[in-house]
């Protein structure tokens, strides 16, 4: 079967950095994605990593590493609307379906 | 980004009816469409996967009977829930894909059964 692990909840203060962890053992892996979900909205995209390694883009860097099945967001800088859930989602076949993560709930304090 | 659209956003119906939730892809031909649903705090999970003109894979423990979809054309899916009860209320998401490229989500449906 498919599993994905990542923490239930983090907290950080706003200005600080944050990583968020995610392993994975699936079968068919194209790649991962990262997602970010507000409360009672659809996760909007945050990252795609197919290679090993680090994929920077502004605030938000995201790591994979295939042989370990393992990734990481991190987040740099935060915010107080970083405030959400951060969704791991490896995506598998070749319809390319995403399967989630229970998602890391993280809370940014002042 | 492209746009994914669902209608309704909320539906509220009584017990034993049948709701039917549309997905569209605005500005894009999407290659697969996909229906998650979500319980309150917990994450997405898949429940199928439609293609343009071919019967939708269900994921297993998926009632194909209940959740019907059918997949019409390249920028429209829908999703109907058959005889739908309290259990079956929950926030149903649609993405559509295109080839090549990530998975646009849409708003989001919040069912309501009474």
């Amino acid at each position: 079967g498919q599993n994905i692990d990542q923490p239930t909840e983090m907290t950080a203060t706003e200005g600080a950095i944050v990583q968020i962890n995610c392993t994975y053992q699936t079968s068919g892996f194209n790649g991962l994605f990262w997602y970010q979900q507000h409360a009672g909205e659809a996760p909007t995209f945050l990252s795609y990593n197919v290679l090993d390694g680090l994929e920077e883009k502004g605030r938000f860097s995201s790591f994979l590493s295939r042989s370990k099945g393992y990734s990481y967001l991190l987040l740099k800088e935060l915010q107080m609307k970083d405030s959400a859930s951060y969704l791991c989602a490896p995506s598998l076949g070749n319809t390319d379906k995403l399967i989630f993560g229970t998602g890391t709930r993280l809370q940014v304090f002042p | 980004g492209a746009v994914v659209s669902q209608h309704p956003s909320r539906v509220i119906c009584k017990s034993g009816t049948s709701v039917k939730i549309e997905c569209r892809s605005l500005d894009f031909q999407a290659t697969t469409m996909f229906w998650y649903r979500q319980f309150p705090k917990q994450s997405l999970m898949l429940m199928a996967t439609s293609n343009e003109g071919s019967k939708a894979t269900y994921e297993q423990g998926v009632e194909k009977d209940k959740f019907l979809i059918n997949h019409a054309s390249l920028t429209l899916s829908t999703l109907t829930v058959t005889s739908a009860h309290p259990e079956d209320s929950s926030f149903y998401i649609c993405s559509a894909r295109r080839k090549g490229h990530e998975q646009f989500f849409g708003p989001g449906t919040r069912l309501t059964v009474l």
